[in-house]
């Protein structure tokens, strides 16, 4: 079955320099949701989007904005980047949920950034 | 290498053994709950779910058990195989509306010796 597919894999980047990392989520799927992974530490939620629109913000730091287009896949823009930016960034998608329905996150395989 | 879940709580165990991994949750908010296992250099894998109404869900080789009363969650895996070697996250979800996010707790390292 098709999964989440995210790219780059590995991106490095110097201090202060952008990335942009896409996620295209699985097929019929309309929500995406970005975490961030730190070395030895749990998954944290950033942002997400259902149907083009921002559904739910975490803690995503102001130099980050997301967004999602027509064919539902997401970017993730990453500005000013600092040394503490290095992580995974998962993108999971699902359906979108309706009222007394929860809907499961499939997760990609991530995006580790190293910033350097 | 992989450095996700250097400093995570560890469980050994031998292959053949059950294993039981444990997670407490602190919002009484909590509706849905969900196991997700994260092999080295992957994005976390569904395994199962449990929904706030429920205390035991059964899946294949693993069964989900949730006490509400003292916000505990916990994952059984039977006759554990090396293949089951991962960090093991519980995550919630909270609210009754739609697009929530998930909330995961502090993995643990699973190994499983032969």
């Amino acid at each position: 079955a098709a999964g989440v597919i995210q790219s780059p894999r590995h991106l490095i980047k110097e201090k202060r320099e952008t990335a942009t990392l896409k996620c295209y989520p699985i097929p019929r799927h309309d929500t995406v949701y970005w975490y961030q992974q730190g070395p030895g530490q749990d998954p944290q939620f950033l942002i997400s989007f259902y149907e083009k629109m921002q559904s739910d913000k975490g803690s995503i730091p102001d130099r980050f904005s997301a967004q999602q287009f027509s064919d539902y896949h997401s970017e993730l823009n990453m500005s000013s980047l600092e040394l503490g930016d290095s992580a995974l960034y998962f993108c999971a998608s699902s359906l979108g949920e309706s009222a007394g329905v929860v809907e499961t996150q499939y997760f990609g395989p991530g995006t580790r950034l190293l910033v350097l | 290498g992989e450095s996700v879940g250097l400093h995570l709580p560890t469980l050994s165990v031998q292959e053949g053994d059950n294993s039981i991994i444990n997670c407490a949750y602190s919002n009484s908010a909590s509706d849905y709950f969900i196991w997700y296992k994260q092999e080295s250099g992957k994005g976390p894998q569904f395994i199962i779910d449990i929904r706030s109404n429920m205390d035991k869900r059964q899946g294949q080789r693993v069964t989900v058990l949730l006490n509400k009363t003292v916000k505990h969650l916990s994952l059984q895996i039977a006759a554990t195989q090396p293949g089951d070697s991962a960090v093991y996250f519980c995550a919630e979800k909270r609210g009754n509306t739609g697009f929530q996010k998930l909330v995961f707790g502090t993995g643990t390292r699973l190994l499983v010796s032969p």
